[in-house]
């Protein structure tokens, strides 16, 4: 299986600031990399999929980048909503593993 | 819209069996691969398997082969996920989610169902 490594496991940030999640996998992957948001109690919410590809209806403050085993996601500036736990997920086979999450916390 | 449903909660015996049930609506049901992923309390996300809604086959994580079943009936446009010799590391949120498109299923989940809280407890 491959294996998904999200860092760091969590982050402190103020609204307004840029924020950078990474996401390693333990072999290339290509750019089937998607990342996701979930707040407690809710389902994810796909954000970006094929690693750079903004979901419809999805802020433009989010990005993706990165192919073969590094990529990152970006929030260009840090809305109150925004805190939430995100996963990376890869689809480049099976089983479709995740990252172990990065959880999004007020400063 | 396009959206799913999931069974209620359920509370089970270690060595029982849980059914959940995902009913999708809004889009063509047998167009899009179906996978349940589950969530245990303050953990991760693990991916349990996947079925074809048209063919009905499926592919079952390695960890879960011989204790789970996925099955689909287009005529209520519902898939199902059993889960049999239940233990207590099974407690968690199971989550229905449809692929992206229609090209397969190695694919990013955009519709995800509610979740159903599964506890197994004596």
């Amino acid at each position: 299986d491959i294996q998904m490594t999200q860092s760091p496991s969590s982050l402190s940030a103020s609204v307004g600031d840029r924020v950078t999640i990474t996401c390693r996998a333990s072999q290339s992957i290509s750019r089937y990399l998607n990342w996701y948001q979930q707040k407690p109690g809710k389902a994810p919410k796909l954000l970006i999929y094929i690693a750079s590809s903004l979901q419809s209806g999805v802020p433009s403050r989010f990005s993706g980048s990165g192919s073969g085993t590094d990529f990152t996601l970006t929030i260009s500036s840090l809305q109150p909503e925004d805190f939430a736990t995100y996963y990376c997920h890869q689809s480049y086979s099976t089983p479709g593993t995740f990252g172990q999450g990065t959880k999004l916390e007020i400063k | 819209q396009v959206q799913l449903v999931q069974s209620g909660a359920e509370v089970k015996k270690p060595g029982a069996s849980v059914k959940v049930s995902c009913k999708a609506s809004g889009y063509t049901f047998t167009g899009y691969y179906m996978h349940w992923v589950r969530q245990a309390p303050g953990q991760g996300l693990e991916w349990m398997g996947t079925i074809n809604p048209s063919g009905g086959g499926t592919t079952y994580a390695q960890k879960l082969e011989g204790r789970v079943i996925m099955t689909r009936d287009t005529s209520t446009n519902t898939v199902n996920m059993e889960l049999s010799s239940l233990r207590s590391e099974d407690t968690a949120v199971y989550y229905c989610a449809r692929v992206r498109s229609t090209s397969g299923w190695l694919d990013a989940f955009d519709i995800w169902g509610q979740g159903t809280m599964v506890t197994v407890s004596s």
